[in-house]
Formats: structure tokens, C-alpha cells, sequence
């Protein structure tokens, strides 16, 4: 059962263009969200976040969207730079007594073509 | 400054073998988390340790797997009589305080079982 869900595999982007990664949730319980960006051997870099009050947060190029009542949220980069290349994944917690648990999506390839 | 170290980055053990995963977070930082990422996917969830209580390890998927934080700091993921099915990356996070969201990431111990 996939709690959290990217459903595009990899995205093809041309540099200075705008790029979107889409994820989506099924657990009403989330209430914080995040995005990690990892390039190979390495491990995943946190990028971006939203608490689940909020509907959007921006910083710098990077901006993420939440749509609670889709259970949905996306992360758009612009412009796009060949050093965005990497994979993207979407990360969601429910906020716990203890230990704040990440649930992932399989993530998303982003390749910016310059 | 020292991020999330992990050591070995690359094992590979036979059918059978025990194998034992090291993990040095941040100094200081209370949480420390296991994930386990197979190819293709995301990471997914293991077990957490707030200093050297295991409060959570419901992610662990069978008895052979077993952790430890006993003094609080540096963590061993051990595995004993090893599967094929227990290849993947294994990724250990920390974060500063307990209520935290954004966790810092090692660079991973990739385990491969012939």
C-alpha cells in the first residue's frame, strides 16, 4: 500500500525552462511534507518543505504547492539549471510523539537538457 | 563540518553471512533513523532511536534485523543470516531535536548478497 505516490518516473526538462514533479497522498494523517534531491552514491539532500497550515512555500528557484483536499503536491524549479539533474523524491510525515517518521515516494528523474 | 557518516559504503556477503552497517550522525543530534532503499524505489522506513532508546521499530522486516545506539551515538544496523532480498542501500538519518522533520542523510551502505 503506497502512501505516498510519484507517478512520473522521470521528466525531461530543457535548461531555463519551468520543471514540475507531481506527488501524490493517500494518509490523512500527513501533515508536514518534504522534498529530497539525490544524485548517485550519494544520500537524498533536503531540499524544500511544507507544513500541511500552509499552501505554498518558496525558496529561491524552488517552490512547492500543497492541495490538501487533492492530497496532492508538486515541486516546480524555474528556471531550470543542468545541475537540478539529479532524483526527486517526495517525503510526507504525520507528526508523532516521538521520532518523526518520513514515508517516500519512489521518485523522479529529472533531467535538465542544456 | 561532519555530516551523517556511514561505513562500509559497499558490502557484499554471501547467502548466510551476518553483516553489521555503522552509522555516525551529526554530533549532538538526538534522533537517528535507518531506512532501507531498495532499487527503484525510496527509502522505507526501518526503525528510530531517540539517544540510546529504540522507540520505534516497526519497519524492520524480519528478526534477523536488529539495531543499536548504545551510548546514544554512533548506531549499528546488524543483519544476521543474510538473503538475497536483503540487498539494497541502507541510509541512516539524524536530526538535531525530536520534533524535527528535515532529517540529514549518509551517504549509505549499499549491500549486495550473492
Amino acid at each position: 500500500d503506497q502512501q505516498v505516490k510519484q507517478n512520473s518516473p522521470s521528466l525531461s526538462v530543457q535548461e531555463g525552462r519551468i520543471s514540475i514533479l507531481n506527488c501524490d497522498y493517500t494518509n490523512s494523517m500527513f501533515d508536514y511534507f518534504l522534498w529530497y534531491k539525490k544524485y548517485p552514491a550519494e544520500g537524498p539532500t533536503f531540499l524544500i518543505s511544507i507544513s500541511s497550515i500552509k499552501d505554498k512555500n518558496e525558496d529561491g528557484r524552488f517552490t512547492v504547492f500543497l492541495n490538501k483536499s487533492a492530497k496532492h503536491l508538486s515541486l516546480h524549479i524555474v528556471p531550470s539549471q543542468p545541475g537540478d539533474s539529479a532524483v526527486y523524491f517526495c517525503a510526507a510525515s504525520a507528526t508523532m510523539e516521538y521520532g518523526n517518521k518520513l514515508v517516500f515516494g519512489a521518485g523522479t528523474i529529472l533531467r535538465v537538457k542544456s | 563540518g561532519a555530516g551523517v557518516s556511514q561505513s562500509p559504503r559497499y558490502k557484499v556477503a554471501k547467502r548466510g553471512q551476518d553483516v553489521a552497517l555503522r552509522c555516525d550522525p551529526i554530533s549532538g543530534h538526538v534522533s537517528l533513523f535507518w531506512y532501507q532503499q531498495a532499487l527503484g524505489q525510496g527509502p522505507e522506513f526501518l526503525t528510530y532511536f531517540q539517544n540510546e532508546a529504540q522507540l520505534d521499530k516497526s519497519g524492520l522486516p524480519s528478526d534477523r534485523f536488529f539495531a543499536e545506539r548504545p551510548e546514544g551515538s554512533v548506531s549499528t544496523l546488524k543483519i544476521q543470516r543474510t538473503q538475497q532480498e536483503d540487498s539494497a542501500v541502507y541510509l541512516c538519518a539524524s536530526t538535531k531535536r525530536v520534533s524535527s522533520y528535515e532529517q540529514y542523510f549518509g551517504p549509505g551502505t549499499r549491500l549486495t548478497v550473492t
